[in-house]
C-alpha cells in the first residue's frame, strides 16, 4: 500500500460544531504532516508528528487539536472554526522519522473544508 | 525563518519547448529542495528533489539545477507536452518546509 488517505473528501460544517479529519498511511512512515492550503496558494505547515510525538507546531490556532492515536493515523480535530478556515487540508507522510530529513513526503487527496 | 520566491507565477509555452521555473531561498542552512507537480484538484506529488550536496539531477525530461552561493534552484522541463500543465511549487526544507507560491504552467498543442 503506497497511498496516504484521508476522510472525509468533503465536509461542510457551522462554526459551533465539532468535527474531525482522518489521515492513514500502511507504508511505515515515521514523520507525518498536516498542511492547509487555499486556493491558489501553496501548502502551509501546520503540525509534523515524529515517532507519533508532536514535534513541530506552526503556531497554529488551538481551535485546530492534532492527535497521533498510533503509527498510521493522524486526526486533526476541529472546534469553533472561522469561515477564513476554509481551505484544503492536506496529510502528509514520509519514511524517516527525522521530518524534513531528504526523504520524500507522500501526499494525501485532501478534505476540503467549508465553514459556514 | 526561510523565506521562497518562485518565478513566473504563469508560464505558457508550445508543445515541445522547454520550460524553466526559478526559485531563491533566504536560509543558507536550507539542505533539501523538492518540487512538487499539483493538477487542478489533485493533491502535491513530488516529480524530482535535489540535496544541498548536489549541483544538478537529472530524470528523463526533468531536471533540477541548485546555485549554493547563489541561493537559488531551477527546474527544467525540456520537450513539454499537455499532460505538464499543471502548478509546480518549489520547496526548500532545514528543519521545516517552505513552498513557493507556485507557479502555473499551461503546454498548448
Amino acid at each position: 500500500d503506497t497511498e496516504v488517505t484521508q476522510t472525509p473528501k468533503h465536509l461542510v460544517m457551522g462554526m459551533t460544531n465539532k468535527k474531525s479529519l482522518k489521515c492513514e498511511q500502511h507504508m511505515g512512515h515515521r514523520a507525518m504532516y498536516w498542511y492547509k492550503q487555499k486556493a491558489k496558494k501553496p501548502p502551509e505547515l501546520m503540525f509534523v508528528y515524529s515517532y507519533e510525538k508532536l514535534s513541530i507546531n506552526e503556531s497554529v490556532p488551538s481551535r485546530f487539536s492534532p492527535e497521533c492515536p498510533n503509527s498510521s493515523l493522524l486526526n486533526l480535530h476541529l472546534h469553533a472554526l472561522q469561515p477564513e478556515d476554509s481551505a484544503l487540508y492536506l496529510c502528509a507522510s514520509s519514511q524517516d522519522g527525522t521530518p524534513f530529513s531528504f526523504s520524500e513526503q507522500y501526499f494525501g487527496p485532501g478534505t476540503r473544508l467549508t465553514v459556514t | 525563518g526561510e523565506n521562497v520566491e518562485q518565478h513566473p507565477s504563469t508560464l505558457s509555452v508550445q508543445e515541445g519547448d522547454s520550460a524553466v521555473i526559478k526559485c531563491t531561498y533566504s536560509d543558507s542552512a536550507s539542505n533539501y529542495f523538492p518540487w512538487y507537480k499539483q493538477e487542478l484538484g489533485k493533491r502535491p506529488q513530488l516529480i524530482i528533489d535535489i540535496r544541498s550536496n548536489v549541483g544538478e539531477k537529472k530524470d528523463q525530461r526533468i531536471a533540477v539545477t541548485l546555485n549554493k552561493t547563489a541561493k537559488h534552484f531551477s527546474l527544467h522541463i525540456t520537450e513539454t507536452q499537455p499532460e505538464d500543465s499543471a502548478v509546480y511549487f518549489c520547496a526548500a526544507s532545514r528543519n521545516d518546509m517552505r513552498f513557493g507560491a507556485g507557479t502555473r504552467l499551461t503546454v498548448k498543442p
